[in-house]
C-alpha cells in the first residue's frame, strides 16, 4: 500500500514570490509521482508527473518538482507566482508495476496568492 | 471531444433517497475511475473498470454503491440509501492503457449532500 503525506495544509503567498509545496510518499515498491491542480468546482488538473528519468521535471504554467528517491520526496516549486495560482494542490502516486494506474492522494496543500 | 463530462454537477438528495450519477469518458479511453473527495481531502479510489469490466473496488465501496459501465462507454455509479456521511464530490476520470504516459483525464465532478 501507498500513502502521500503533504507537510502544509495551506500556503499564503504574496504575488510574484516563490512557493514550495511539499510532498513525501510512504511505498514499499516503486511508484510513478504526479501533481494535481483543482481549481474551486472544478476537477483535478495534471501539473506535472515523474515517471523515470531526470528527477527535475518541468510541467504547465511554471511549475517544477523534484523526485527525490532517498528522502521519498516529491516537492513541487514555482519561482513567481499570480493571483491565478490561487488553487489547491494535490501529490498522488501510483505503483509501477500494477494494473489499473490506480492513484493515492495527499490531502492537499491550498494556496492563496496575496497581491 | 470535449473532455469527460459529469452529470450532474450537483445533487441535493434526502437521506435514504437512491441517486446515481452519469459519467461519460473520452471516447478512445478504456478505463475508467471513480474516485470520491470529501471536503478538506484529497480524492479516494473507489472502482475502476478497463472496457466493460469492473477490475477493482475499494472496500470504501460499501454494499449500498454499484457502478456500472455497459458496453464499455459511460459509467454509472448509483447510491442506494443515502447516508449524509456519503455527501462528499464524486469524480470521474478515464485514462488508456495503451501508451505509457500514464495521464488520467478527470471531469468537473458530481457535488452530492444529503440532507
Amino acid at each position: 500500500a501507498q500513502s502521500v503525506t503533504q507537510l502544509d495544509s495551506q500556503v499564503p503567498v504574496f504575488e510574484e514570490a516563490p512557493v514550495e509545496l511539499r510532498c513525501n510518499y510512504s511505498s514499499s515498491v516503486s511508484v510513478y509521482l504526479f501533481w494535481y491542480v483543482q481549481y474551486p468546482n472544478q476537477g483535478l488538473q495534471l501539473l506535472l508527473k515523474y515517471l523515470s528519468g531526470s528527477t527535475l521535471v518541468k510541467g504547465i504554467n511554471g511549475f517544477e518538482a523534484e523526485f527525490n528517491k532517498s528522502q521519498t520526496s516529491f516537492h513541487l516549486r514555482k519561482p513567481s507566482v499570480h493571483i491565478s495560482d490561487t488553487a489547491e494542490y494535490f501529490c498522488a502516486v501510483s505503483p509501477v508495476k500494477a494494473a489499473g494506474n490506480k492513484l493515492t492522494f495527499g490531502g492537499g496543500t491550498r494556496v492563496l496568492v496575496k497581491p | 471531444d470535449t473532455g469527460v463530462s459529469q452529470d450532474p454537477r450537483h445533487k441535493i438528495t434526502k437521506r435514504g433517497q437512491n441517486v446515481t450519477f452519469r459519467c461519460d469518458p473520452i471516447s478512445e479511453h478504456n478505463r475508467l475511475y471513480w474516485y470520491r473527495q470529501t471536503l478538506g481531502q484529497g480524492p479516494e479510489f473507489l472502482t475502476y473498470f478497463q472496457n466493460e469490466a469492473q477490475l477493482e473496488k475499494s472496500r470504501l465501496l460499501s454494499d449500498r454503491f454499484s457502478a456500472e459501465r455497459p458496453k464499455g462507454s459511460f459509467s454509472t455509479l448509483e447510491i442506494q440509501r443515502t447516508e449524509q456521511g456519503d455527501s462528499a464530490m464524486y469524480l470521474c476520470a478515464s485514462s488508456s492503457s495503451l501508451g505509457t504516459d500514464y495521464g488520467y483525464t478527470f471531469g468537473s465532478g458530481t457535488r452530492l449532500t444529503v440532507v
